[in-house]
């Protein structure tokens, strides 16, 4: 089963409104996550990393106080996208690092702006 | 990190091994090589890492050549449902930012 699991699945929301969009490790505590961005037919793009207890730090080109992230607990980050606009559409793709080292993928969020 | 390159595209009979190359001739010696899949609309799956020695796991096989600049990822009976991109990455082991190419699409035909 899914040990990072990304919520919602799927989301529509309207232009100029705000979304969040909440990755969990399931069974391991979490003091890394990374949040990526997909558009169809390319490759995952990192957009940022949310580290516990302290600021995210972003990927170049990537807007800090759009895409607001904010790791609350060791198992809890959240990716807000704030004033969101059709261009935002996509998919979000978190994942989280073990005590083991290695990285597992939630199953993605797909945003919808209209 | 060391950059990987795939072919972009691979067709695989079902029930035939799938095999898949990697080329990474300028990973440095702290770095693994690791494997992940993504199916359509999902999430990346991881597969298997190593170093330098071959591993197996219940997914799948890693060869990794001996001067490490090369690896091969082999799915022994591929099934419809392995159809996917298959991302190759060489990363430092307590490195964090996978960097993800092209990878390639892997098609299991019937």
């Amino acid at each position: 089963g899914a040990v990072v699991s990304q919520h919602p699945s799927r989301v529509i929301c309207k232009s100029g409104t705000s979304v969040k969009i909440e990755c969990r490790s399931l069974d391991f505590q979490a003091t890394t996550m990374f949040w990526y961005r997909q558009f169809p037919k390319q490759s995952l793009m990192l957009m940022a990393t949310s580290n516990e207890g302290s600021k995210a730090t972003y990927e170049q080109g990537v807007e800090k106080d759009k895409f607001l992230i904010n790791h609350a607990s060791l198992t809890l980050s959240t990716l807000t996208v704030t004033s969101a606009h059709p261009e935002d559409s996509s998919f979000y793709i978190c994942s989280a690092l073990n005590s083991g080292n290695t990285i597992y993928f939630g199953e993605g969020s797909w945003l919808t702006v209209v | 990190d060391a950059k990987t390159t795939q072919p972009p595209s691979m067709d695989c009979a079902e029930g035939r091994a799938a095999n898949l190359p990697c080329n990474h001739s300028t990973i440095s010696g702290n770095e693994y090589v690791y494997w992940y899949r993504q199916i359509h609309s999902q999430g990346p799956q991881y597969i298997i890492h190593g170093l330098k020695n071959n591993e197996t796991n219940e997914m799948a096989s890693l060869i990794i050549t001996e001067d490490r600049k090369s690896s091969t990822l082999i799915l022994p009976h591929a099934t419809l449902r392995d159809t996917a991109v298959y991302y190759c990455i060489a990363l430092h082991r307590y490195g964090q930012n996978f960097v993800f190419g092209p990878g390639t699409r892997l098609s299991v035909l019937p």
